[in-house]
């Protein structure tokens, strides 16, 4: 049981590039989510996710695109990617319980040179 | 959702009993508080959550007043590998909301 597995753990890319970082959860779970964090900041939402083929905009969505075509995986798209994007994103999972705790994986540090 | 005020940062010393406070005053009455913990490069992992009155499992104790506008928890005897960022949430994620909004956390430091 793998949990929430992130791929890829690191990545370059330089201003304009695009790329997909992959979530993938084998829980079952119905909620997924995306955050970034930056240094010396908290974790800031990007996209979530309450079901497959659903997505909902959160904190800070803006340059950012997300599919959830399969229960198991959601996907973060960068179209045209800015320095201002480099940070580290974790993406989390929950199960649909009430106040269900968030698992999560162990993140993809991004560089946007 | 419940904005959350927290100290930046805390120092500790080994053995010692250390309480985080979390303020949350427009929390809802669907509201749960839940806290997580992260260490440097992984991802955070959950703690403890409550709703109201005292909470306690094998890692720490949650205390929560009557009136649920602030949160304490309690880390028993701390040791160094506690040193990591401390998360409290508030919301009733699961339901209708599913928003989960972290706050800037609060770094405990512990020494020797």
């Amino acid at each position: 049981n793998a949990g929430v597995t992130q791929t890829p753990k690191f990545r370059v890319l330089k201003t304009g590039q695009s790329m997909t970082l992959l979530c993938a959860q084998d829980m079952n779970h119905e909620y997924m989510y995306w955050y970034r964090q930056d240094p010396g900041m908290g974790l800031r939402l990007i996209h979530y996710s309450v079901g497959e083929g659903t997505t909902a905009k959160g904190e800070v969505p803006d340059g950012y695109n997300v599919s959830r075509l399969k229960k198991q995986n959601f996907l973060l798209g960068l179209e045209s990617a800015a320095p201002s994007q480099t940070s580290v994103y974790f993406c989390a999972s929950s199960s649909r319980q009430l106040n269900e705790k968030l698992f999560f994986g162990s993140g993809t540090q991004l560089s946007v040179l | 959702l419940a904005k959350t005020t927290q100290p930046i940062s805390m120092d500790s010393y080994e053995g010692q009993e250390v309480n985080i406070t979390c303020s949350h005053n427009n929390i809802a009455t669907n509201d749960y508080i839940t806290w997580y913990q992260q260490f440097p490069s992984q991802g955070p992992r959950f703690i403890i959550q409550g709703y109201k009155t005292k909470v306690t499992n094998e890692v720490a104790s949650l205390f929560i007043p009557a009136d649920r506008k602030s949160s304490t928890l309690s880390l028993p005897r701390v040791s160094l590998s506690d040193t990591a960022v401390y998360y409290c949430l508030v919301g009733d994620y699961g339901g209708a909301t599913n928003k989960l909004i972290f706050g800037t956390g609060t770094l405990l430091a512990v020494q020797p």
